[in-house]
């Protein structure tokens, strides 16, 4: 079992949908969790940082179930701008060492 | 205030030729990082190092591949002997401390293609 596991897509939605991407991980010991985002043959940037009351930045939603070592990110009101791959990342160990991604949900949100 | 800085941006080597990839961190950044992303796959940690020490290299290729970040320069990573499946990008990322709570940045990378 991969230790991050997400569907890789791709996700083609219109202009102003609503996407949700989700994101299971192994390692029930994992401390930190973020989504990056990475355009085509670019580097990952970070998205935004996932906590476990859940948090939100603009149109971008992450929610974080340890229970159920799950992580999501919602967009709202795609943009054009929006399309990429979205990676989920997991810290398993609280320290910088190996931060795990994994392979990525291609979105292409179209006119 | 520049970012993490990679070079050189692409890199072709032929078989059997040594490749070095440079990386110089954020300013008063002393960790760094560096990630192999294979064509149409995630990314895949290599190694971990702090001013020359190497602090995590468990994700390095038992042979031909080698990492330092002396006290002062940039940190290299070193593929001695290219093969074709060492073509891929090759990305470094540096951040100020060894916790990793607040992810980190990366360079813009380094395309190696081997031919």
């Amino acid at each position: 079992r991969k230790e991050v596991e997400q569907d890789p897509g791709p996700f083609n939605v219109p202009e102003g949908a609503t996407v949700a991407f989700n994101c299971t991980y192994s390692n029930s010991a994992s401390q930190s969790f973020f989504w990056y985002r990475q355009d085509c043959r670019k580097e990952p940037k970070l998205l935004m940082s996932v906590y476990s009351s859940g948090n939100e930045d603009g149109r971008f939603t992450a929610q974080l179930n340890r229970a159920s070592q799950y992580i999501s990110l919602l967009i709202r009101d795609s943009k054009l701008s929006d399309s990429a791959t979205y990676l989920c990342v997991v810290n398993p160990r609280g320290s910088a060492r190996q931060l795990t991604f994994g392979s990525g949900t291609q979105l292409t949100v179209l006119p | 205030n520049a970012g993490v800085m990679q070079n050189p941006r692409h890199l072709v080597r032929r078989r059997g030729q040594e490749a070095r990839l440079r990386c110089s961190p954020m300013k008063g950044h002393s960790h760094v990082y560096w990630y192999r992303q294979l064509p149409e796959e995630g990314l895949k940690f290599m190694v971990y190092l702090q001013k020359e020490n190497i602090i995590d290299e468990s994700g390095m290729p038992k042979e031909r591949f080698s990492a330092e970040f002396p006290k002062e320069g940039p940190s290299i990573l070193r593929i001695q002997q290219v093969v074709r499946g060492d073509s891929a990008a090759y990305f470094c990322a540096s951040s100020s401390s060894g916790q990793g709570n607040y992810g980190y940045t990366f360079g813009s990378g380094t395309r190696l293609t081997v031919v």
